[in-house]
């Protein structure tokens, strides 16, 4: 079964500033995409960055950048700059064949505060 | 181009009763997923819709069903609602179904059952 992990429940950062946040996956199917979603408290998710499983590249969107690690199955996003209105959840996700079906699966999100 | 649209925006309804929710895709768009958020289990795939067809379907009971019609708009269902269906579902369409390519959301719908 697909599996992704994000284990900041919450994070902080100065206006400016660069942030991390952290996604592991696992997955038995070699062809999967990678998404990052951000979703403000009006509820709608936003797409940011996609990473395909057989891209050599990492994506890079704007002051968006996926840091892909294939071997350490990690897909951390990388956000430069931090801006007051980068201040909401952030979901990892995947999709793929699990158990013989395409299952999107979502991360439970990592809250991210820009502080002025 | 319009975005994904959900109506309506905030439901409440009284445990037993059926609920049916709408999702407008955007233009061109042929696959639409149904998802359902809540705090305690996140965000859970329920089904996709391409073509009128179901192609997936997440790890839900039967009393979560949808239809897709021939616009690409589509419907879903819940019958026979229980305290833990309360929720935000969210509808999110796309070009192509079973894709590795990015899913545009609508606001959602709040549905509260009492």
């Amino acid at each position: 079964a697909q599996k992704i992990t994000q284990t900041q429940p919450g994070m902080f950062v100065q206006e400016k500033e660069a942030v991390t946040l952290d996604c592991t996956y696992d997955t038995s199917d070699p062809s999967y995409g990678l998404f990052w979603y951000k979703q403000p408290s009006s509820g709608e998710m936003i797409f940011l960055i996609y990473q395909g499983s057989y891209d050599q590249q990492n994506a890079t969107e704007g002051r968006y950048s996926l840091n892909f690690q294939k071997a350490r199955k990690s897909a951390n996003l990388v956000i430069s700059a931090s801006q007051l209105g980068d201040s909401a959840m952030y979901f990892c996700a995947m999709t793929g064949k699990s158990g013989g079906s395409y299952i999107p699966t979502f991360g439970r999100g990592t809250s991210l505060i820009v502080h002025p | 181009k319009a975005g994904v649209t959900q109506t309506p925006r905030y439901l409440i309804k009284t445990r037993g009763q059926q609920v049916t929710l709408s999702c407008s895709p955007i233009s061109g768009h042929r696959s639409v997923s149904w998802y359902q958020q809540t705090p305690g289990q996140g965000l859970q795939f329920l089904f996709e819709y391409f073509s009128e067809t179901q192609r997936n379907k997440g790890n839900f009971p039967g009393r979560f069903s949808g239809r897709q019609f021939s616009n690409s708009r589509s419907e879903m269902n819940v019958s026979t609602l229980e305290l833990g269906d309360s929720a935000l579902y969210l509808c999110a369409s796309s070009s192509i179904f079973q894709g590795n390519t990015e899913a545009f959301f609508g606001q959602g719908t709040r549905l509260t059952v009492v």
